[in-house]
């Protein structure tokens, strides 16, 4: 149990254009999903937590209109990388968490490269 | 403000050499303390979760422990195919995201 699955698992794309990435809890229903990004040999970094219903809440330093963040159902949460520059580039995870736990359950991760 | 240290950063063993992981934290009050393995390019898996200090909890060649101040991610005659960064993290209070560790990686040498 506690899956979560990403799509795409990578994904090209040219400077300026906008890249979505879905999250999705596939065995059990999330009311709140997080969005993390990571560099290489580099720990994760928390870009936003998403609650379904209401506006993401996003950590200090993230753009909040470049990195769009939709949680429109209780088992998909949506980031859409808006005009996407090369500095962009990262691979990005997101994680839900299973009402009434603490465990959060990661996505396998999407690599996005912007050339 | 809420820390999670973990240490060494770094750690290379044989196989067969048992070793632990430490991961110790400051936080304001602890609802949960979480270890994951993360592969290269994968997402990172979960493998145990902690509640109180004195709990131990343990997998195949992995056992977690927790202190007061402290956990530690016990390996004991470790294989190749353990190497991976642990992940130490804690939950603090209510709905709030965990607080992660830098992480320790593992290189487990045939």
């Amino acid at each position: 149990g506690a899956v979560v699955s990403q799509h795409p698992s990578w994904v090209i794309c040219k400077s300026g254009t906008s890249v979505k990435i879905e999250c999705r809890s596939l065995d059990f229903q999330a009311t709140t999903m997080f969005w993390y990004r990571q560099f290489p040999k580099q720990s994760l970094m928390l870009m936003a937590t998403s609650n379904e219903g209401s506006k993401a809440t996003y950590e200090q330093g993230v753009e909040k209109d470049k990195f769009l963040i939709n949680h429109a159902s209780l088992t998909l949460s949506t980031l859409t990388v808006t005009s996407a520059h090369p500095e962009d580039s990262s691979f990005y995870i997101c994680s839900a968490r299973p009402p009434g736990r603490g465990e959060q359950f990661f996505g396998p991760g999407t690599r996005l490269t912007v050339l | 403000e809420d820390q999670v240290t973990q240490s060494p950063e770094a750690l290379r063993l044989q196989e067969g050499e048992s070793s632990s992981l430490n991961c110790s934290y400051t936080v304001s009050g602890l609802r949960g303390l979480f270890w994951y393995r993360q592969d290269p390019g994968k997402g990172p898996e979960f493998l145990f979760t902690l509640y109180s200090a004195g709990e131990e909890k343990e997998k195949e060649r992995l056992k977690a422990t927790l202190t007061k101040k402290e956990s530690f991610l016990h390996i004991t005659a470790p294989k190749p195919e353990d190497s991976a960064t642990y992940l130490c993290a804690v939950q603090v209070s209510g709905n709030t995201p965990l607080v992660f560790g830098k992480g320790t990686r593992l290189s487990v040498i045939a």
